[in-house]
């Protein structure tokens, strides 16, 4: 399974833009991005994914560098809700439906 | 109503005594997983079954015994509790493969001790 890189912690400020960043320079062309976020106490639950180009949705944005060595969990507004692990994690379309947790970033929000 | 539910979310158990933890999905998806997020808070995946058959098994010991009698319901069965099976399991689903929306969702955990 290719591997990811994510900082241990990040701190934000509520009402300000969160960019989480994950390095994974071994990423292969049958590689996804997905990202997950696992709330105190709860599940996790998806955020987003993409293959190379940047996607959005209603809980965030996930910029791809053009050479996908790289990826940006954007959070455009953080709320106190937010505060929680976030995962990147890349999966191998061809091996089906498996996806490998890492450690991801200890996201901590302060009003 | 609650998309993917386990019970029971607690459960204290002695040393070689057998455990069981039930999964329900009212999704309509047709695969489910089990996931081990064990004290240092990694989350490693255990099984997967596609429509009651078995296509993910990863290295986990044979006293685990996941039975899935329909595709709604995926159960996890553990004999022989040993102290080192204290953790979160996590009952996941999804719609097919991952490739169309790339979104388990998952319950919201059933927390496992040994004593």
């Amino acid at each position: 399974d290719a591997k990811t890189t994510q900082p241990n912690s990040m701190e934000s400020n509520e009402e300000e833009p969160v960019h989480l960043p994950c390095n994974h320079s071994t990423i292969s062309g049958t590689d996804y991005i997905h990202w997950y976020r696992q709330l105190p106490s709860q599940g996790p639950e998806y955020v987003i994914h993409g293959l190379t180009s940047n996607v959005n949705n209603r809980m965030a944005s996930l910029a791809i560098a053009e050479d996908r060595k790289s990826s940006t969990l954007i959070l455009h507004r953080a709320t106190l809700r937010d505060a929680a692990v976030y995962y990147c994690i890349l999966r191998d379309w061809r091996y089906g439906n498996k996806l490998v947790f890492g450690a991801g970033t200890i996201l901590r929000v302060k009003s | 109503d609650t998309a993917v539910s386990q019970t029971p979310k607690y459960l204290v158990t002695q040393m070689g005594n057998d455990k069981s933890i039930k999964c329900e999905q009212n999704l309509g998806h047709d695969t489910m997983y089990w996931y081990k997020q064990d004290s240092k808070k990694f989350l490693k995946i255990m099984f997967s079954y596609n429509n009651k058959e078995l296509i993910i098994n990863e290295t986990v010991p044979n006293r685990f015994s996941p039975k899935s009698p329909d595709k709604a319901h995926l159960n996890l069965h553990i004999n022989s509790l040993e102290l080192g099976d204290s953790a979160v399991y996590f009952c996941a689903s999804s719609q097919g493969t991952l490739t169309n929306t790339g979104e388990l969702f998952f319950g919201e955990g059933s927390r496992l001790t040994v004593l």
